[in-house]
């Protein structure tokens, strides 16, 4: 298996703008994550899914965040408009039924 | 509100040495407890989840335990290598993945090993 697959690795754009982060989790996985890295907060859980469906997004920082899976291979996360602040990793995990996580190489935005 | 703290942030140690990380939670009322893996400019490696029920996991040259009622995890690492050189999280779930749950991650002990 090729693993969790995140797309792109690095982005880079202007305030403002809408950023779409890509994750392919592996094939037969029920559950799927998102995640913030920054340095100054560590690793936070922004929204998990559950056999497609949103569990808690209860971590997502603001309104300008949306998560959907619309399918068991495919999620993405979207940030409108996107703010300097948002700079951050972003890792997308997967998990089956023994809790075990495997993550993504992750997304390193950057908004200038 | 669960928080995990783990401490030391950083630790450097000669090659050879066995050594213990250590992981802290504030509400013992978890299902599980994992600890990853994160080399500079990756994503996180699971190395080994522990459930409530377990007292310990081991991995080649990795044990961990867990106490619940103290709410503290360790992790220790046998014969070090260079390659162990990374930065150690633990993270704690109060329920299964699959119910309504919310993971915490400690903030990480950077760990490097001298050869």
């Amino acid at each position: 298996d090729a693993g969790v697959i995140q797309s792109p690795r690095h982005e880079v754009t202007e305030m403002g703008q809408e950023v779409t982060l890509r994750c392919k989790p592996i094939s037969g996985h029920n559950s799927l994550f998102w995640y913030r890295q920054t340095m100054m907060r560590g690793l936070e859980l922004l929204i998990y899914f559950n056999n497609n469906v949103p569990i808690d997004d209860s971590g997502m920082p603001e309104d300008r965040f949306s998560a959907k899976m619309p399918n068991a291979s495919f999620s993405t996360l979207k940030i409108q408009p996107s703010e300097p602040r948002d700079s951050a990793v972003y890792f997308c995990a997967s998990s089956d039924r023994t809790d075990t996580q495997y993550f993504g190489p992750g997304t390193r935005l950057t908004v200038l | 509100k669960q928080e995990v703290t783990q401490i030391p942030a950083a630790l450097s140690v000669p090659e050879g040495e066995n050594l213990v990380l250590n992981c802290s939670f504030t509400d013992s009322a978890i299902y599980n407890l994992q600890w990853f893996r994160q080399d500079p400019g990756k994503g996180l490696t699971s190395l080994l989840l522990i459930q409530s029920s377990q007292r310990e996991q081991t991995s080649g040259r990795l044990n961990a335990s867990l106490d619940k009622s103290s709410g503290r995890s360790t992790l220790y690492i046998a014969a070090s290598q260079p390659g162990d050189s990374a930065t150690y999280l633990c993270a704690v779930s109060k329920y299964p993945y699959s119910s309504a749950s919310k993971i915490i991650f400690g903030s990480g002990t950077r760990l490097s090993i001298r050869p």
